[in-house]
């Protein structure tokens, strides 16, 4: 069965260093999701990716976090400096939703649990 | 914007007994809905879905979840439960195209 990979997938850092996570979503995967859950909370989205283009970026804190998806297929997310709240789990995820598609689900990679020093 | 409320925060049941966990959203549009299921240290996996149609919907391992338009609820049920059921749930609600907005997720805990 096809999975969403993700790397590393643990990752300690000290406060204004930079980071960044990868994701590879399944093949064929037109939409990429990049999430953030905090302990004890449920995820949340930081940035939605239809192919390259980002389709919602609102809830994204763009003055240190950035994201591409260059060719449509896997995805980077950076932070830069990280701080100390930004300690959490970044989870990504991908559907078959675009284009004619839509009411695809969602599958989920494993995360990168990040924490910041 | 959406939101989803799971009041159930930490559950503790025992084997056999019955589960149900509420979820409530508001939106006053159409909806799609759903629950995933993280078992410890494994990733978020889909458990059910609700796009359309029968409002009573089945999915896997023997959880079903009924969506009450009326009550904004989308609550998920299991006759009897295992102790393989330990793990974190979470229901979300998407709208359009949109991504998913979860709850904040309910912990149970079945003892043997």
């Amino acid at each position: 069965e096809a999975e969403v990979a993700q790397s590393p997938r643990y990752k300690i850092t000290e406060k204004s260093q930079a980071v960044a996570f990868w994701c590879d979503p399944i093949s064929g995967h037109a939409t990429l999701y990049w999430y953030r859950q905090i302990l004890g909370q449920g995820p949340e989205l930081l940035v939605q990716f239809q192919d390259e283009s980002v389709v919602d970026d609102s809830q994204l804190p763009k003055d240190r976090f950035s994201a591409e998806r260059l060719k449509g297929v896997d995805s980077t997310l950076k932070i830069q400096p990280a701080e100390l709240g930004d300690s959490a789990m970044y989870l990504c995820a991908s559907s078959l939703e675009g284009g004619q598609l839509y009411q695809e689900t969602q599958y989920f990679g494993p995360g990168t649990r990040l924490l910041v020093l | 914007a959406q939101s989803v409320s799971q009041h159930n925060h930490h559950v503790i049941l025992s084997e056999a007994a019955s589960l149900e966990l509420g979820c409530n959203y508001s939106y006053g549009g159409t909806v799609n809905l759903f629950w995933y299921v993280q078992y410890p240290g494994q990733h978020l996996q889909l458990l059910l879905k609700y796009f359309s149609g029968d409002p009573l919907v089945k999915g896997i391992k023997g959880f079903e979840a009924e969506f009450i338009k009326s009550k904004f609820s989308f609550n998920l049920r299991k006759p009897s439960v295992q102790w393989s059921d330990t793990a974190e749930y979470f229901c979300a609600v998407k709208t359009g195209r949109r991504a998913l907005t979860f709850g904040s997720g309910t912990r149970l805990q079945v003892q043997p």
